[in-house]
């Protein structure tokens, strides 16, 4: 596509329930990541995948959360037994790998809102 | 551990005036740095991208200048608009050799801008 795509655009669950984020990067794109921005926050990053692996998975903020990437291509981000902390705008950047100094091409991001 | 950070936090001008935004950061192994553009409720949309070998970029009425060995860059907007309003951010793409491979952007915290027509 032309752009960095997630859906849904916004998300409101209940407490406890289990929520999938999805994240269509740019075609051809292998470097993918996924950042949290809270209310009044700066972006927190998440996870960065480079294909279809995770080499760096330093910034999920509790086993609650995981993420996958397949085919080189699409990603999900998953977050198990959703608490009230876990809601702030959830999004999705894509780039070619940074060692080739090239832009990351942000998506317009998941709202997600846990009531 | 690199920390950007982005001086003012928030700016209100008059429409026409030029301005200037500050970035710095810690650790100057960076591949690039990069300005964002965010409006309120929506992602972020690239503005410039400065690679670590080069000292500016130019796009428009934007102007980005990048100071590596000391850590700073700016993002000069001139004879700005009342669309320019949103918030600034500025990234810088970490080195992989020397930063354990870790591939990923580390925003600053933003400058909300707003400009008065």
């Amino acid at each position: 596509g032309a752009g960095v795509s997630q859906s849904p655009s916004n998300k409101v669950t209940e407490k406890g329930k289990d929520v999938e984020l999805r994240c269509d990067p740019i075609s051809g794109h292998t470097a993918l990541y996924w950042y949290r921005q809270s209310l009044g926050q700066g972006l927190e990053f998440l996870i960065y995948f480079q294909g279809n692996s995770a080499p760096d998975k330093s910034g999920l903020p509790s086993d609650r959360f995981s993420a996958e990437r397949t085919g080189g291509s699409v990603s999900t981000l998953t977050i198990q037994r959703t608490q009230q902390e876990d809601s702030a705008v959830y999004l999705c950047a894509s780039s070619f790998p940074p060692y080739m100094n090239t832009e990351a091409f942000f998506g317009q991001g998941t709202r997600l809102t846990v009531v | 551990k690199q920390e950007v950070t982005q001086i003012p936090a928030a700016l209100s001008v008059p429409e026409g005036e030029n301005l200037v935004l500050n970035c710095s950061f810690t650790d100057s192994a960076i591949y690039n740095l990069q300005w964002f553009r965010q409006d309120p409720g929506k992602g972020l949309t690239s503005l410039l991208l400065i690679q670590s070998s080069q000292r500016e970029q130019t796009s428009g009425r934007l102007n980005a200048s990048l100071d590596k060995s000391s850590g700073r860059s700016t993002l000069y907007i001139a004879a700005s608009q009342p669309g320019d309003s949103a918030t600034y951010l500025c990234a810088v793409s970490l080195n992989l050799t020397t930063q354990g491979g870790s591939e990923k952007l580390v925003f600053g915290k933003g400058t909300k801008l707003t400009v008065n027509p």
